[in-house]
């Protein structure tokens, strides 16, 4: 089964900052590889996602994700953070699931609380 | 545009009445549906998905059902609520493309169920 590993509960930036959220993942074959976004009391916003082609990949709101094969990475980073930004930030991986062909699920990480300091 | 409703947004039941939280999704056919559960504001558990019409896998035995009647339409359903089942639960549905989902979710805003 495919997964990801986010290894820090929770990060701290100053307003102005980069920032990086981290994330690992391990997959059998080519990776399809999602960040999403979680405010308090909010269903989840899709960010961006990695399926080929360049291993930068952009999204809404200034993010942008790095995929690094040899790492097996695929960090969700922004050049200069905002307060608005704070909120709880998944990784997630699709996943082939069930019989008849299967179905792709995706497997989401635990979550990382970012929190931007103004 | 493609929109996904979900209701009620908050609840407040006690041990053992029953559950109904409903989903539909407004402007594609024949999508992917979940069901999500969120416990102390974290990771996500998939209770539930279907592929289509009357077609529901479950992905972890629990006290909740759901059913699928129409298109577009997903219900989330309990007979009898326990402590346990208080969470945030989450909608969501994806694209199909060559006959599987892409894999990338549209989420509905979600319920908050507290059981007393």
């Amino acid at each position: 089964a495919q997964s990801v590993a986010q290894p820090e509960d929770q990060v701290n930036v100053a307003e102005g900052n980069p920032l990086t959220v981290k994330c690992t993942y391990s997959v059998s074959g080519n990776p399809y590889l999602f960040w999403y976004v979680q405010y308090p009391n909010r269903g989840l916003q899709f960010l961006l996602k990695y399926i080929t082609g360049d291993n930068l990949v952009k999204g809404s709101y200034g993010f942008e994700a790095e995929f690094n094969k040899s790492q097996t990475s695929f960090h969700l980073k922004k050049p200069s953070a905002l307060v608005s930004d704070s909120a709880l930030y998944f990784c997630a991986v699709r996943d082939l699931r069930g019989a008849s062909g299967g179905s792709y699920i995706p497997t989401f990480g635990r979550g990382t609380s970012l929190i931007v300091h103004p | 545009s493609q929109t996904i409703h979900q209701w009620p947004a908050t609840l407040v039941q006690p041990v053992g009445s029953p559950l109904s939280l409903e989903c539909t999704v407004e402007g594609t056919s024949n999508p992917n549906l979940y069901w999500y559960r969120q416990a102390a504001g974290r990771g996500l558990q998939l209770l539930f998905y279907s592929v289509g019409i009357g077609q529901i896998s479950s992905e972890v035995p629990q006290n909740l059902s759901a059913s699928r009647p129409q298109d577009r339409q997903f219900i989330l359903s309990s007979k009898k609520l326990l402590l346990s089942d208080s969470g945030f639960y989450l909608c969501a549905w994806s694209r199909m493309r060559g006959g599987r989902s892409t894999g990338e979710l549209f989420f509905g805003e979600g319920s908050r169920l507290t059981v007393l």
